[in-house]
């Protein structure tokens, strides 16, 4: 069945480091990607999504692109702030008629200034 | 801010009570789902209703009853909870079926449940 892998955490980083979240998907036909984030305390909120191959999402200086070739949806940004401690979910969906997303297993980030 | 909106954000209640949440959105969107989260888990699906009527039910135990009373509300009645149903419930909704969903969920912020 289709499935997502998100690296595990949880990652530490300090202030102004490169960040990658990795994640792979094993689906049939062509889903669309997402990675929500939710900050402590809070609901999950969309942060970036892809639709088709070689879509490249970014929102808040986050990017990932959809590489359907290594069946990857990576999460990086250039220089993390304190304010981006959360936990990351990487998920895709069939869309249309299909109500489900997939979910991989969150991946918690903290910053330390 | 998000345009799902929950309540109550936080609410306690014994094993005995009977509670209700709501959710209510106004982009237009057909399909309506709730969810359980346990902390720093990813969210479990429990219900969706598809233009409103009841389409997926993930073999949720009866004491949680969703209503849909039209396109905007979402209501999840609580009754004879355990302890073990104390997490976050998540609202999200989403567009229609078709070419045009393409599976985005617009989530509320939810609503923190303790069972004593």
């Amino acid at each position: 069945g289709d499935s997502v892998t998100q690296m595990e955490g949880p990652v530490t980083l300090s202030e102004e480091a490169f960040l990658t979240i990795n994640c792979t998907y094993t689906a049939t036909g062509y889903p669309s990607l997402f990675w929500y984030v939710q900050y402590p305390g809070e609901g999950l909120q969309l942060l970036l999504k892809a639709t088709k191959a070689d879509d490249k999402g970014s929102n808040k200086g986050f990017e990932a692109t959809y590489r359907k070739e290594t069946t990857s949806f990576h999460l990086e940004k250039g220089s993390v702030q304190v304010s981006d401690s959360a936990v990351y979910f990487c998920a895709l969906s069939k869309g249309g008629n299909n109500r489900k997303l997939i979910w991989g297993l969150g991946t918690s980030l903290a910053v330390n200034p | 801010d998000t345009e799902v909106t929950q309540t109550p954000k936080h609410l306690v209640m014994g094993m005995t009570n009977k509670k209700s949440l709501k959710c209510e959105q106004h982009m237009g969107h057909r399909a309506m789902y709730w969810y359980k989260q346990k902390a720093k888990k990813p969210p479990e699906l429990m219900f969706v209703y598809s233009y409103e009527k009841l389409s997926i039910n993930e073999s949720v135990p009866s004491r949680f009853s969703p209503e849909c009373p039209n396109s905007s509300l979402l209501n999840l009645h609580l009754h004879a909870l355990q302890p073990e149903d104390s997490a976050l419930y998540l609202c999200a909704s989403s567009q229609g079926s078709g070419i045009v969903n393409t599976g985005e969920l617009f989530f509320g912020e939810g609503s923190r449940l303790t069972v004593l």
